[in-house]
């Protein structure tokens, strides 16, 4: 059974202390590794897809990478605006486009 | 601009009552995804649907019923049958069936019990 365990399940940061989430998964067969934010009362926002092991993507403060077991968003100098959920998902090569989500990390930067 | 758009936000319902939650989107999407959400868990699957006329059972459908009339509108259903339909409820879409396009969401709607 496909499986994705995120941690920790909280983070609370200073202003530009850089950290790195977390996010193992099982699964037969990787089709694409998804990195969401969701803001409280919203939806999830899209981030980042990751394919194959060693594919790293960029975005601003965030940088999602991707080994055979495990994928990690680093936030680097994060601002109070980086404050959010982060959602991974990872859809199997036989799933037919349904994602399998982990519970997510709750991040808080403080001032 | 293009989107999804859950009404209502928010949603009350009573004993024995069936409620009815909309989702539209103007992306021109061929698919569209149910999701329930709840505190300290991961998003789970309810209904999802490929084409217009068709749509499959997720992970977690009973109580629940959905409809594809159209392409752009995807509503779900939460009958009296659902004892547990407290969650927050996600809609999302992507342009083709199955692949590994993002999947589009909306700002979700919350159902309570009165």
């Amino acid at each position: 059974e496909d499986q994705v365990t995120q941690s920790p399940e909280a983070l609370r940061l200073q202003e530009g202390e850089s950290s790195s989430l977390n996010c193992s998964y099982t699964v037969s067969g990787l089709r694409g590794l998804f990195w969401y934010r969701q803001d409280p009362g919203k939806g999830p926002e899209f981030l980042f897809t990751l394919y194959s092991a060693g594919e790293e993507k960029e975005k601003e403060r965030l940088k999602a990478t991707l080994t055979k077991k495990e994928s990690f968003l680093h936030i680097t100098a994060p601002k109070p605006e980086d404050s959010a959920t982060y959602l991974c998902a990872v859809q199997a090569a036989d799933s037919w486009g349904k994602l399998q989500f982990g519970a997510g990390t709750q991040v808080v930067v403080t001032p | 601009d293009g989107g999804i758009t859950q009404s209502p936000k928010y949603l009350f319902r009573k004993e024995g009552q069936n409620v009815t939650l909309s989702c539209e989107q103007n992306l021109n999407h061929d698919a569209m995804y149910w999701y329930r959400q709840d505190p300290g868990q991961g998003l789970r699957l309810i209904y999802y649907s490929q084409i217009v006329n068709d749509f499959q059972k997720g992970d977690i459908a009973e109580g629940y019923s959905v409809s594809r009339e159209k392409k752009e509108s995807f509503p779900l259903t939460v009958t009296s049958a659902q004892k547990n339909p407290t969650a927050f409820y996600l809609c999302a879409s992507t342009p083709g069936p199955g692949g590994d396009q993002p999947q589009h969401f909306g700002d979700g709607t919350r159902l309570s019990i009165l």
